[in-house]
């Protein structure tokens, strides 16, 4: 069974700090996708990584695929309140068995 | 576009009732999937279907029940209601062409309570 583990779980930071959110497992996937999911709402796609070490930038967000595609890490840079939320990974081919992390609840306090 | 909705948004079920969770897509996608997310936790796939009249079990199928009769519907049943069933319940669709694969759009969510 392919597991993602995130990492922190909680995190808690002033606006304009910087943050790293890691998404790791033991398993290869062939993609890894990033999701912010708001209160009461589903989860929206923020970006997908398919290639070993590939680098994609949101704006403020920069999100890592590693080498050997089993990890990932998300960055934000000057942190503001609206990026508030849960944020999960998930592996898999997208169209079918998605695996999803448990998530890493991120507050921005202004 | 609507994208894709669900309904209800919300519902208190006794032990052992049954009841029908309605998803909908009107985006043509002929991916659908059912997931749930427990408190604190990510989301586990329930079924899913690759078209009209195909379904496939995902990672905690036990006590569900799915149906694919048209393109754009996907409803979930729940026979014999438990409290471990007590989650909150996404349906997602997505696209899919030769090999091409493209991201998955969540509706809403139904908040299920079993008592």
């Amino acid at each position: 069974t392919q597991l993602l583990e995130q990492s922190p779980q909680f995190l808690s930071i002033q606006e304009g700090e910087n943050l790293t959110v890691y998404c790791n497992s033991s398993s290869v996937f062939s993609s890894l996708q990033w999701y912010r999911q708001e209160p009461g709402e589903g989860p929206v796609l923020l970006v997908t990584v398919v290639t070993g070490g590939e680098v994609k930038k949101l704006k403020r967000l920069t999100f890592q695929f590693g080498d050997a595609r089993k990890d990932s890490s998300l960055h934000i840079t000057a942190a503001q309140p609206g990026d508030t939320g849960l944020y999960l990974c998930a592996g898999g081919p997208p169209a079918q068995k998605l695996v999803f992390g448990q998530g890493t609840r991120l507050t921005i306090n202004p | 576009n609507a994208g894709v909705t669900q309904t209800p948004k919300f519902r208190i079920l006794k032990i052992g009732q049954s009841m029908t969770l309605q998803c909908a897509q009107d985006m043509n996608h002929n991916y659908m999937y059912w997931y749930r997310q427990d408190p604190g936790m990510g989301l586990k796939l329930i079924y899913y279907s690759v078209g009209a009249g195909i379904t496939d079990k995902g990672e905690v199928p036990n006590g569900y029940n799915v149906s694919r009769s048209t393109t754009e519907d996907f409803p979930l049943r729940l026979e014999l209601a438990a409290p471990s069933q007590t989650s909150v319940y996404f349906c997602a669709s997505s696209y899919s062409y030769s090999g091409q694969t493209y991201e998955q759009y969540f509706g809403p969510g139904t908040r299920l309570t079993v008592t």
